[in-house]
């Protein structure tokens, strides 16, 4: 089974903090992907790394950085925190291909007071 | 016009019945398409693939494509409270995925 780990299921931050959301995948997956979720917006991808120190924007990647040093691991940083960052936060891997699906880790429900 | 359409819902239906969930998308040249279950404040988890047109069957799912006509839905056949859940379509196309905004399905004993 594929195993996707998220470092954190809950967090609490202040505002202005960097925060450091980590994902790790044990599958040797290819693709890493950070998504946000939230009511009545859907998954929303923030970035992407199609191989290791390889990372692509996604449709929102404004405030959010990523790191992928090594191919099990994927970071998201948030660099300044603000309350409008508050949200569900997926990680997601998969082999590249066509025809692979995306396998989420458990999530990270952050909070920004 | 969003890549990925779903109907948010909710569907209710009662137990035993056969629930059907529909996802539309923009893009003729999609490859893949897939289904996710995502329960309340849970990830969502991968229920089914399909990549050619036709009915795929898994248990009480199936799938169906139809290419020609960009669509792809989710059969559940004895609807059982357990399946009361949001179900996410997604399509990837061109080294991209997409997924719709979910379909909630409410199963009433």
């Amino acid at each position: 089974d594929v195993k996707v780990t998220q470092s954190s299921r809950y967090l609490v931050k202040r505002t202005g903090e960097k925060v450091f959301l980590e994902c790790v995948q044990d599958m040797d997956h290819e693709n890493m992907f950070w998504y946000r979720q939230d009511p009545g917006l859907g998954l929303r991808l923030i970035y992407f790394s199609y191989d290791v120190k390889m990372k692509e924007k996604g449709d929102i990647p404004e405030g959010y950085s990523v790191s992928r040093e090594k191919k099990e691991r994927f970071s998201l940083i948030l660099e300044s925190a603000s309350t409008n960052q508050t949200s569900m936060y997926l990680c997601a891997s998969s082999f590249g291909g066509w025809n692979q699906p995306q396998h989420f880790g458990d999530g990270t429900r952050l909070s920004i007071l | 016009q969003k890549e990925v359409e779903q109907n948010s819902g909710p569907l209710s239906v009662p137990e035993g019945a056969i629930a059907s969930l529909n996802c539309t998308y923009s893009d003729r040249g999609s490859q893949s398409f897939f289904w996710y279950r995502q329960y309340s404040g849970k990830s969502p988890e991968l229920i089914m693939s399909i990549y050619s047109n036709g009915d795929k069957e898994d248990g009480r799912f199936t799938a169906q494509l139809n290419k020609a006509s960009q669509y792809v839905s989710l059969l559940i056949r004895d609807s059982q409270p357990s399946d009361s859940a949001t179900y996410l379509c997604a399509v990837y196309n061109f080294n991209k995925f997409y997924f719709g905004s979910g379909t909630k399905l409410n199963v009433k004993p």
